[in-house]
């Protein structure tokens, strides 16, 4: 069966440090991938899209690589700061409906 | 634009007890989500709406209903709740079309005892 994998233990940086959070897939092929932010109680939001075509996608001081032979996306935030303290969810896509399959997503805590 | 409204924010059912879950968007978005968030585990669809008029079932339809009443609105029912629908659930819309970002509301917490 389809399966995503998020790192499941929080990952504690330093300000000013660059976060780097991982989603690996098996059994599928997604023609995209999105990555989303979840702050606690609150619904995800989404951050940026990158399809299998693609190898990177920059927006801001956020960066997402694809790579459908490793089956793995990297999801990089430069220069982080306390305020990136989130949960990140990866979830991929294929077909015509905007089905996605999310990852139970990684918890990034950025310290002062 | 408040973009995707859910009601109730909280919610505490007896086994066995009906209710259902409210969402609107008003984003004029021709699709629409219900997923439920469990810790641990990523956020699952229940069912989605492609289009005002249709529904299909996601990956985990059984115990629940849905009622898309208009383009703005998406319903959840839960007839008889269990134990094991102690969950988050989200509402989500977006344009149409495959890889169209998720815009998501800000959940029900929903427990029943």
């Amino acid at each position: 069966s389809q399966k995503i994998e998020q790192n499941s233990e929080a990952l504690n940086i330093q300000e000013g440090k660059t976060a780097t959070l991982t989603c690996n897939y098996t059994n599928y092929s997604p023609a995209y991938l999105q990555w989303y932010r979840q702050d606690p109680g609150r619904g995800p939001v989404f951050l940026l899209l990158i399809r299998e075509n693609e190898k990177e996608k920059r927006k801001e001081r956020l960066k997402v690589t694809f790579d459908t032979t490793l089956k793995q996306s990297l999801f990089h935030i430069t220069a982080s700061q306390p305020a990136d303290s989130a949960t990140y969810l990866c979830a991929l896509g294929s077909g015509g409906y905007n089905k996605l399959i999310f990852g139970a997503g990684t918890r990034l805590a950025v310290h002062p | 634009n408040a973009g995707v409204t859910q009601t109730p924010k909280f919610q505490v059912l007896k086994t066995g007890q009906s209710m259902t879950l409210q969402c609107a968007q008003d984003m004029n978005h021709n699709s629409m989500y219900w997923y439920r968030q469990d810790p641990g585990m990523g956020l699952r669809l229940i069912y989605y709406s492609a289009s005002e008029g249709t529904t299909d079932k996601g990956e985990v339809p059984n115990g629940y209903n849905v009622s898309r009443l208009n383009k703005r609105e998406f319903s959840l029912r839960l007839e008889s709740a269990a134990p094991s629908q102690t969950s988050v659930y989200f509402c989500a819309s977006s344009e149409t079309g495959a890889s169209a970002p998720l815009h998501f509301g800000n959940g029900t917490r929903l427990t029943v005892t």
